[in-house]
C-alpha cells in the first residue's frame, strides 16, 4: 500500500545554518504534497504545500523540492532559528482521494545555540 | 476565527467504558476527518467526512464511530474503550478536493489514555 517515510527522525542543526528535512512516498498517483511543523503539545501546524505539477515552492525561509522520478519531498529551512525545533511530517494525497492525507512517521529537529 | 476546537484536552477512562470526543470548526469547511497519532508513528486516519449526513472509514476504523449533522461538528465515539485505543487524537478540516487544494487546518488535539 502506499506510505509516505523519512529518511532521518532526529536532525540537529546549529542556530542559523540551513536545515533539510527529506522524505519519500511511494504512491507516483499523489497530487498534492503537504509539510507540517509540530510542537510539543500542540496539533500539526500548516508550513508549506506543492502540487505534483510543480518541482519547487518558496515560503518565508522555506523550500520545498519535489522530485517525482525518485518520489523525494525536502523541507529546506533557511537561516533555522530555535523556534523551529520541532517534530516536521509530510503528508501526501492520492489523486482523487479528498484530504485522505497519508502521513511519515516524522523527523525531529533540535536547533542548539 | 476558533480553527478547530477539541473537547476534552485530556481523557482517562477505564477499558469497556465509552465516551465522545468533540470536534468543531467555524470556517465552513466541507472536510473534516479524525486522526490518531501514537509514539513513534505518523498519524492515521480513522475516520473523515465529505459533507454533512456523509461519513466513511479510514485507515484505523475498527472501534469507533462517527456521525455528521452539522458542517461545524464531527463527533467521535469510542464504543468500548480498550488499551490500544490510548493515543493522541486529532480532528482536522478543510475544503474538500473538488474546490482545489487545500491543506487540512488540525485543532490542538485530545490525550486518551485508556487503563
Amino acid at each position: 500500500g502506499e506510505s509516505v517515510g523519512l529518511h532521518l527522525p532526529t536532525l540537529s542543526v546549529q542556530e542559523g545554518d540551513n536545515s533539510i528535512i527529506n522524505c519519500a512516498y511511494s504512491n507516483s498517483a499523489s497530487d498534492y504534497f503537504i509539510w507540517y511543523k509540530q510542537e510539543s503539545g500542540k496539533g500539526p501546524q500548516f508550513i508549506i504545500d506543492i502540487r505534483s505539477n510543480m518541482d519547487k515552492r518558496q515560503g518565508q525561509r522555506v523550500t520545498v523540492l519535489l522530485n517525482k522520478t525518485v518520489k523525494h519531498l525536502s523541507l529546506q529551512i533557511a537561516a533555522t532559528q530555535p523556534g523551529d525545533s520541532a517534530v516536521y511530517f509530510c503528508a501526501d494525497r492520492l489523486s482523487g482521494g479528498y484530504n485522505k492525507l497519508i502521513f511519515g512517521a516524522g523527523t525531529r529537529l533540535a536547533v542548539h545555540p | 476565527n476558533a480553527g478547530v476546537t477539541q473537547t476534552p484536552k485530556f481523557q482517562v477512562l477505564k477499558t469497556g467504558q465509552s465516551m465522545t470526543l468533540q470536534c468543531a470548526q467555524d470556517m465552513n469547511h466541507e472536510y473534516m476527518s479524525w486522526y490518531r497519532q501514537d509514539p513513534g508513528m505518523g498519524l492515521r486516519l480513522i475516520h473523515y467526512s465529505v459533507g454533512a449526513g456523509i461519513t466513511d472509514q479510514g485507515e484505523v476504523p475498527n472501534g469507533y464511530n462517527v456521525s455528521r449533522s452539522t458542517t461545524e461538528d464531527f463527533p467521535l465515539r469510542l464504543l468500548s474503550a480498550a488499551p490500544s485505543q490510548t493515543s493522541v487524537y486529532f480532528c482536522a478540516s478543510s475544503y474538500p478536493r473538488g474546490r482545489g487544494y487545500s491543506p487540512l487546518h488540525f485543532g490542538n488535539g485530545t490525550r486518551l489514555t485508556v487503563t
